[in-house]
């Protein structure tokens, strides 16, 4: 079974410049979550889809950040414009559906360092 | 809102020696309780988990957990370390029903001396 697919792997931008990742979740996935981890921390949720739907976004900073599932698989995170602070790893993840106890298979991650 | 402390941020072991890494939570109710382990360059994944029922957890390589309800702790315990184990340990917890979102701790980095 393929697992969660990210890319590119790493990036490096200007500050003020646009950015996107893209992640394919697991097949058959109906959940899929998009975490930010800054360095020395743990994972923290930006945004969670149920399909093409969102579930919760409520620490996505709107203002800069943006997600897309539109045909509820693939999804892309874009960043615009991007500062400083948003260096850090980008995790996909998905997992069959909502109910606790469904496990979450995570991505590689995509490494973003913004100058 | 749930919340998760791993007071380690570091822990040294020598290969074969025992190893414990702590958690603490605090929630209102018994919450879902997850292991992680993220190796360097790669995506994190799930050692064990704990929803209720027994509160001694098995899972992969080894590893086993203790939930302790009255020390809001769940505890990651492995009785001989291989170097192999050297990675970032994440304990997460997460409320039962609902959207399922787990609240990460900071992690601990793991070091296996030979």
């Amino acid at each position: 079974e393929a697992g969660v697919a990210q890319s590119p792997r790493y990036k490096i931008i200007e500050k003020r410049q646009s950015v996107a990742f893209w992640c394919n979740p697991i097949s058959g996935h109906a959940t899929l979550y998009w975490y930010q981890q800054i360095l020395g921390q743990g994972p923290k949720l930006l945004i969670q889809f149920q399909n093409n739907g969102v579930v919760d976004d409520s620490q996505l900073p709107k203002d800069r950040f943006s997600a897309e599932r539109l045909k509820g698989v693939d999804s892309t995170l874009k960043i615009q414009p991007a500062k400083l602070e948003d260096s850090a790893v980008y995790l996909c993840a998905s997992s069959l559906g909502l109910i606790g106890s469904n496990e979450q298979f995570f991505g590689p991650g995509t490494r973003l360092t913004v100058l | 809102a749930q919340s998760v402390t791993q007071p380690d941020i570091h822990i040294t072991v020598s290969e074969g020696a025992s190893l414990e890494l702590r958690c603490n939570y605090s929630y209102g109710a018994t919450p879902y309780l997850f292991w992680y382990v993220q190796s360097p360059g790669q995506g994190l994944q799930l050692l064990l988990k704990y929803f209720s029922g027994d509160t001694l957890v098995q899972g992969i390589k080894g590893f086993e957990a203790e939930f302790k309800r009255s020390q809001s702790s769940f505890n990651l315990r492995k009785p001989s370390v291989h170097w192999s184990d050297a990675a970032e340990y994440f304990c997460a917890v997460g409320a039962p029903g609902g959207s399922y979102i787990p609240t990460f701790g900071r992690g601990t980095s793991l070091i296996v001396h030979p």
